[in-house]
C-alpha cells in the first residue's frame, strides 16, 4: 500500500511569488495535517483537515492557507513568500480527526522548499 | 501552552553502547506521547508510542516509559547500531484545541562503528 505522498519533492521559488503543495493520505485515512519544519527544529503545525474541513490551525499567517478535496487529498498554498518560509514542509495522514492518542500520525517524506 | 523538552544533542556513542535521550513533557490533561525518528533527507516515522500513564511503548529495540509523576518519556535502547543514526523526535498529542502534535527540538544521534 502506498503511504503518504507528497509533491514536488523539492521547489525553489523567488520572494513575493506563491507556491502549492500538495499530499495525497494513506488510503482510507481522512485526516491530512501540515507541519512545517525549519532547518535543525522540530517541526510545527500548521493546519489539520479532517472531512474537508479545518480542524485547527497554527500559528501562522494568514499567507498560509489550506484545503482538503473529496478524495481526502490536500493541499498547502502560501502566498507572498518570504526567505523565512523555506523548510521542509510535512504532510500527515491519521484515520481521524480526533485526538491524536491511540492512531499516531503517518508522515510522507516532505516538500523541500527554498525561497531565494 | 503545552510543550516538550529534549535532550541537547548531538550524541554521538560507539556501537553496542547504551543510549539514552531524555524527554519531559509540559500538558494540561493526559496526552498521548511518542517518538519519531527522522533519516537523512526523509519525513518522519513513528518509532513507538504510549497512551496512557505507565504505558511502556516499544519498537525495534527501543523503549519508553510515560511517567505521569516526573512528566517523562525518555528514550531508551540497550545497543546501538550504525543504523540507528538519525534524528530523534519526542512528541505529545495536544487535546485541545486543534488536534496536533507538539514536537521537542529532536535530538541528532550518531553511531561510530
Amino acid at each position: 500500500d502506498a503511504g503518504v505522498t507528497q509533491s514536488p519533492t523539492h521547489l525553489i521559488k523567488t520572494r513575493g511569488q506563491h507556491v502549492t503543495l500538495r499530499c495525497s493520505p494513506i488510503s482510507g485515512h481522512k485526516s491530512v495535517s501540515w507541519y512545517q519544519q525549519v532547518l535543525g527544529q522540530g517541526p510545527q503545525f500548521i493546519f489539520q483537515y479532517y472531512e474537508k474541513e479545518e480542524r485547527g490551525r497554527g500559528n501562522f499567517p494568514d499567507r498560509f492557507s489550506a484545503r482538503q478535496f473529496p478524495n481526502y487529498s490536500s493541499e498547502l498554498n502560501v502566498n507572498a513568500l518570504l526567505l523565512g518560509d523555506s523548510a521542509l514542509y510535512l504532510c500527515a495522514s491519521s484515520l481521524a480527526g480526533g485526538s491524536a492518542a491511540g492512531y499516531g500520525y503517518t508522515f510522507g517524506s516532505g516538500t523541500r522548499l527554498t525561497v531565494v | 501552552g503545552n510543550s516538550v523538552t529534549q535532550m541537547e544533542g548531538p550524541v554521538t556513542l560507539s556501537e553496542e553502547a547504551f543510549l539514552t535521550i531524555n524527554c519531559t513533557y509540559t500538558a494540561t490533561g493526559y496526552p498521548s506521547l511518542f517518538w519519531y525518528v527522522q533519516y537523512p533527507g526523509e519525513g518522519l516515522q513513528l518509532l513507538l508510542k504510549a497512551t496512557k500513564a505507565d504505558d511502556k511503548g516499544s519498537n525495534k529495540g527501543f523503549e519508553a516509559t510515560y511517567r505521569k509523576e516526573t512528566t517523562s518519556f525518555h528514550l531508551e535502547k540497550g545497543s546501538v547500531q550504525v543504523s540507528d543514526s538519525a534524528v530523534y523526535f519526542c512528541a505529545l498529542s495536544d487535546l485541545q484545541g486543534a488536534q496536533k502534535l507538539v514536537f521537542g527540538q529532536g535530538t541528532r544521534l550518531t553511531i561510530n562503528p
